[in-house]
């Protein structure tokens, strides 16, 4: 267990809905990521908070958007949803803003568009 | 930009053979480089990582790692294969330096390792 929790496990939804995924970092953990797991394009990198503040993004689409909140849990909010959509999402934290910090990873919350 | 390229999507080996996972990175600046495993149906755990210092790193469950600079590589390796290693891995490089640039993970494609009785 990472210590990092992610809800729900499972979501299917039609296209054209809006979902929203929740993460909750490790204790102490200031920094959040978004990583987005398909079959066509692997493991790619979406979105970083840190301290409630957007620190990186990566290839996230205009559809997609992310906050951070006081008490450091994330969303990640996908709208106008396509088939194209479906995947693994996952979220990871870590401890700062070094290179080297180990980023721990949640299950992932799997997204089915149909 | 930097990036990851992991040679095999699948590598099969009989337990207690060596096993051996290839990873090549690209990068402009030093990398930072990491090893992740992924069992089905769950995240990512850490299993090694290369920050700065002795190029021979030594990980969980027996795996370790060489940084070769003059190669690009950083291949993992286990004397004996186990039945429980049977999972996918991910050599990932840091982006970025960190701070302002934040510290996103580039990951390779990954590799599903089969380990045969």
């Amino acid at each position: 267990d990472s210590g990092v929790t992610q809800t729900p496990k499972h979501l299917i939804t039609a296209t054209g809905q809006r979902v929203t995924l929740r993460c909750s970092p490790r204790s102490g953990d200031l920094s959040v990521y978004w990583y987005q797991q398909s079959l066509d394009q692997g493991l790619q990198f979406l979105i970083q908070y840190y301290n409630g503040e957007e620190r990186a993004k990566g290839n996230i689409l205009e559809r997609f958007s992310a906050q951070q909140f006081p008490d450091l849990h994330s969303e990640l909010n996908l709208s106008s949803l396509e088939l194209g959509d479906s995947a693994l999402y996952f979220c990871a934290s870590s401890g700062g803003l070094a290179v080297y910090n180990e980023q721990f990873f949640g299950p992932g919350t799997r997204l089915t568009v149909l | 930009a930097q990036s990851v390229t992991q040679l095999g999507s699948h590598v099969s080996v009989s337990e207690g053979a060596l096993v051996l996972l290839r990873c090549n990175y690209s990068s402009s600046v030093p990398p930072y480089l990491f090893w992740y495993v992924q069992y089905p149906n769950q995240g990512l755990q850490l299993l090694l990582k290369y920050t700065t210092g002795a190029t021979l790193v030594k990980g969980i469950n027996g795996f370790e790692a060489e940084f070769k600079k003059s190669e690009t590589s950083f291949h993992l390796t286990k004397p004996s294969a186990h039945m429980s290693d049977a999972a996918e891995y991910f050599c990932a490089v840091s982006d970025g330096v960190g701070g302002s640039s934040g510290d996103k993970l580039t990951f390779g494609t990954g590799t599903r390792l089969a380990v045969r009785p």
